[in-house]
């Protein structure tokens, strides 16, 4: 099966960015999407076909996808900015989750 | 954008079925340009995908969980359910349904607030 590893957690101090990965084999030719889940709520997507923003998120966050590697990056992080970041793609008609990174604001 | 909302009981015996309905609104399920989908994340946890339903009646499982699980929609309520069998203490967990898209929009963008279903013994 299908599988993604996130780091389990980043560290980034205020107004720097933070870069947030996701590995799987061959994860350029897929679709990535990335949520992010405050603590205690649902998650929210916040990228979408690797590079996409949703409506009503904010331009810092930005996504690139290639070889084995797929990143989210929050450029001007914000103590709001504070959660749990997951990666996810389909795996044929599977949806797979990335373990999730937890972004600390410094 | 569609609102989801989870119901069903918070507290589940063990080796008992665990039932949950997701109610839409704001669209109907029985638009072809939508996937119905459980995910689930256990206590301190990432998120797990369990399954899919399409209002033709076609399913996508997790092969994990697939000899026990079951989703099926009712549109003349608008909405659809998860029946998860033989539950244990590992099914514990806080269970959201969320919405998926068809071709280039395959991404969970409309979530249930989550509910929280614990498997006693």
């Amino acid at each position: 099966s299908y599988e993604l590893a996130q780091p389990l957690s980043v560290s980034v101090a205020l107004g720097q960015t933070a870069t947030i990965t996701c590995g799987g084999t061959n994860i350029g030719i897929k679709n990535v999407h990335w949520y992010q889940q405050m603590a205690g709520q649902a998650p929210v997507l916040v990228i979408y076909n690797d590079n996409n923003r949703p409506s009503g998120i904010p331009e810092r966050f930005s996504g690139s996808n290639s070889g084995n590697l797929a990143t989210l990056t929050i450029s001007r992080a914000q103590v709001g900015d504070e959660a749990d970041y997951y990666c996810q793609v389909w795996d044929t008609s599977t949806a797979v989750f990335g373990g999730g990174t937890k972004v600390t604001v410094l | 954008q569609v609102q989801l909302q989870e119901s069903g009981p918070g507290l589940v015996k063990s080796s008992q079925t665990l039932s949950l309905t997701c109610a839409v609104s704001g669209g109907s399920i029985s638009i072809g340009s939508n996937y119905w989908n459980w995910i689930r994340q256990p206590a301190g946890k990432g998120l797990e995908w369990i399954g899919r339903m399409y209002i033709d009646g076609n399913t996508d499982y997790k092969l994990s969980l697939k000899s026990r699980i079951t989703i099926s929609g009712d549109t003349s309520k608008n909405q659809f359910s998860l029946k998860l069998n033989s539950v244990t203490a590992a099914d514990t967990a806080v269970y959201y349904c969320a919405r998926s898209g068809l071709g280039w929009k395959r991404y969970f963008d409309d979530w249930g607030q989550g509910i929280l279903v614990t498997v006693s013994p």
